[in-house]
């Protein structure tokens, strides 16, 4: 079974900064996907970003971007030129690729409460 | 808006009683997925189905069934409720199971059992 971790309940950055959310994940699987979701106050889960886990470069959208190391088992999502929109709970989620799909059901984290502060 | 709908967004009854949330997909998805979203237990994946066959089954509980009908809209029964079942409930769908799905959310339901 995969276990996807985040360490950092709450956090906070100023307006236009940057801040970086931490993730990590435990699993045997060796081909899979990584999310990060956004639940804004309206709790409407929303994609923000995506992974493969057989791709190397990093993934971008925007402002925001991943530091995945495979390795480590590591996805942290970076957000660069934080808006006050950006306030909501980030979830990071685990999805196993499977040939054939017969089974995509995402494991979340615990989430992290991001703030943005004007 | 992500093309997913669930009815009713909020609902309040009380222990012992059952109810029915509602999902229709986005059109043209066939997958469709229930997940739970509690305080202690976080967001919880229950079960999904596929054009109308039930293809993998999580954190269910006995209590609780669900099904997916031939026009593909999605039906969580949650019966003998109890006040822990109080949560919010979400619907995702996906259009099918190729390597570049992606789920797609409703604004969920939110249950309240008093």
């Amino acid at each position: 079974a995969q276990t996807v971790t985040q360490s950092q309940p709450e956090m906070s950055v100023q307006e236009a900064e940057t801040v970086t959310l931490s993730c990590t994940y435990d699993t045997s699987e060796s081909n899979y996907y990584l999310f990060w979701y956004k639940q804004p106050p309206s709790r409407q889960m929303i994609l923000v970003i995506r992974q493969e886990a057989y791709k190397q470069q990093n993934a971008t959208e925007n402002r925001f971007s991943v530091n995945f190391q495979k390795a480590a088992k590591s996805f942290s999502l970076k957000i660069s030129d934080s808006q006050l929109g950006d306030t909501a709970m980030y979830f990071c989620a685990f999805m196993k690729q499977n040939s054939g799909g017969s089974n995509y059901k995402l494991t979340f984290g615990k989430g992290t409460l991001l703030t943005v502060n004007p | 808006d992500s093309g997913v709908t669930q009815t009713p967004k909020h609902l309040i009854t009380a222990t012992g009683q059952r109810v029915t949330l509602r999902c229709s997909p986005r059109s043209g998805d066939l997958s469709v997925y229930w997940y739970q979203q509690s305080l202690d237990q976080g967001l919880q994946f229950l079960i999904q189905y596929y054009n109308g066959e039930e293809r993998a089954k999580g954190n269910i509980l006995e209590r609780f069934s669900a099904q997916q009908f031939p026009d593909l809209h999605s039906e969580l029964n949650l019966s003998s409720l109890e006040l822990g079942d109080s949560a919010l409930y979400f619907c995702a769908s996906s259009p099918r199971p190729t390597d570049d799905t992606e789920a797609f959310f409703g604004q969920g339901t939110r249950l309240t059992v008093v």
